[in-house]
């Protein structure tokens, strides 16, 4: 069966450092990857998609960056954190792009201070 | 731009009840329309998955019907247990964007012993 693997679970960062949140799915071959973030009073809202190692299609502008070196793994970056960065980041995965159900994973609760 | 919308914002009912859950969405031209259960601070779970071509989706005691014409969905949960309990989140997909999710902001269910 498939699973999806985030970490850290839970991270608390200052204004200004950098950030690196780490997606891995396993069971599954050549996913459709996707960084969602939850902020508080907000609904969920699509970050970024990768459908290949390499490949990545962002969603919003912002201060976030991500990166898929492997097939199977899909990183979320920042150089600078903002205040505006803290949220619940999600990461997900399907085989196909739109009509196929996307699952998530556990989630990493960002708070930037 | 698709704005989806979900009533009530928060729902509580006693056990047994059963219950029905809203979501609009402004633009019709959808590839799917899928209903989610977040738990506090989890990941999403997914319930259903209608697709375009669909009216209703039955998992167990929920039951999910369509109207794209309308835009409307309805989440409806029979005989409602305190598991029950959780952030229910509507999402659609539209044709010509592919594959992003659209969020509603959830409608918080409580479901008292």
């Amino acid at each position: 069966s498939q699973t999806i693997h985030q970490w850290p679970a839970t991270l608390v960062q200052p204004v200004g450092s950098p950030l690196s949140l780490e997606c891995t799915v396993e069971g599954t071959s050549n996913p459709n990857l996707y960084w969602y973030r939850q902020a508080a009073g907000r609904g969920l809202q699509l970050l970024f998609y990768s459908v290949g190692i390499g490949q990545i299609s962002s969603e919003v502008p912002q201060n976030l960056s991500a990166s898929r070196p492997q097939d199977r793994q899909f990183i979320l970056s920042s150089k600078k954190l903002l205040l505006s960065d803290s949220g619940f980041y999600l990461c997900a995965w399907s085989i196909g792009l739109g009509e196929e159900t996307q699952y998530f994973g556990p989630g990493t609760r960002l708070l930037v201070l | 731009k698709q704005e989806v919308t979900q009533i009530p914002a928060a729902l509580s009912v006693p056990e047994g009840e059963n219950l029905v859950l809203n979501c609009s969405f402004t633009d019709s031209a959808i590839y799917n329309l899928q209903w989610f259960r977040q738990d506090p601070g989890k990941g999403l779970t997914s319930l259903l998955l209608i697709q375009s071509s669909q009216r209703e989706q039955t998992s167990g005691r929920l039951n999910a019907s369509l109207d794209k014409s309308s835009g409307r969905s309805t989440l409806y949960i029979a005989a409602s247990q305190p598991g029950d309990s959780a952030t229910y989140l509507c999402a659609v997909i539209n044709s010509n964007s592919g594959y992003a999710l659209n969020f509603g902001k959830g409608t918080s269910l409580l479901v008292t012993p």
